[in-house]
């Protein structure tokens, strides 16, 4: 596609239940990012995968969080047990991996996550 | 570990004023730099990369500089219009190609 796509836009979800949020990179981009941004604050850096190489997961808030991505494509950010804390919108960035480091990061429309 | 901070927090100017927006930094290994604005209730946009070899990088009304030795970037916005009203963030990318934000400058531009 032309940009990073995102689904669903919106969500809403009762505590407790499990949400799937997905993230359609730039076609050819081998980075892929999430990203989380709570009410008026900054962003937070939750994941980072890398073509085939082991993701980094050192932002992950907690084992409920959780993220994988099929074929180098595609990714999931899944969270098991959402809890309140856990609204805030999920942005998702592709760019051209690793050896090309002076590459633009393309972010998505993100997914708008409220937990009741 | 990177940290990040934009100053100002929130700038409010009228219509037509040259304005600046500083980045810093603490670690200048960095690869680029990207500055993106964000409107509300809306993903990110980016407006410029500046390569770590680069001192400038220019689009339109736009002009960022960078000053990796210093851990110091600044994005000039010329002419502002209220369509540039947004919240502008910057981001090095450093070791690990990750990239790291500011809390972002939040920009008014009143008519």
């Amino acid at each position: 596609g032309a940009g990073v796509s995102q689904s669903p836009s919106n969500k809403v979800t009762e505590k407790g239940k499990d949400v799937e949020l997905r993230c359609d990179p730039i076609s050819g981009h081998t980075a892929l990012y999430w990203y989380r941004q709570s009410l008026g604050q900054g962003l937070e850096f939750l994941i980072y995968f890398q073509g085939n190489s082991a993701p980094d997961k050192s932002g992950l808030p907690s084992d409920r969080f959780s993220a994988e991505r099929t074929g180098g494509s595609v990714s999931t950010l899944t969270i098991q047990r959402t809890q309140q804390e856990d609204s805030a919108v999920y942005l998702c960035a592709s760019s051209l991996g690793v050896g090309l480091m002076n590459t633009e990061a393309f972010f998505g429309q993100g997914t708008r996550l409220t937990v009741v | 570990k990177q940290e990040v901070t934009q100053i100002p927090a929130a700038l409010s100017v009228p219509e037509g004023e040259n304005l600046v927006l500083n980045c810093s930094f603490t670690d200048s290994a960095i690869y680029n730099l990207q500055w993106f604005r964000q409107d509300p209730g809306k993903g990110l946009t980016s407006l410029l990369l500046i390569q770590s070899s680069q001192r400038e990088q220019t689009s339109g009304r736009l002009n960022a500089s960078l000053d990796k030795s210093s851990g110091r970037s600044t994005l000039y916005i010329a002419a502002s219009q209220p369509g540039d009203s947004a919240t502008y963030l910057c981001a090095p990318r450093g070791a690990g190609n990750m990239l790291t934000f500011g809390g972002g400058t939040r920009l008014m531009v009143k008519p």
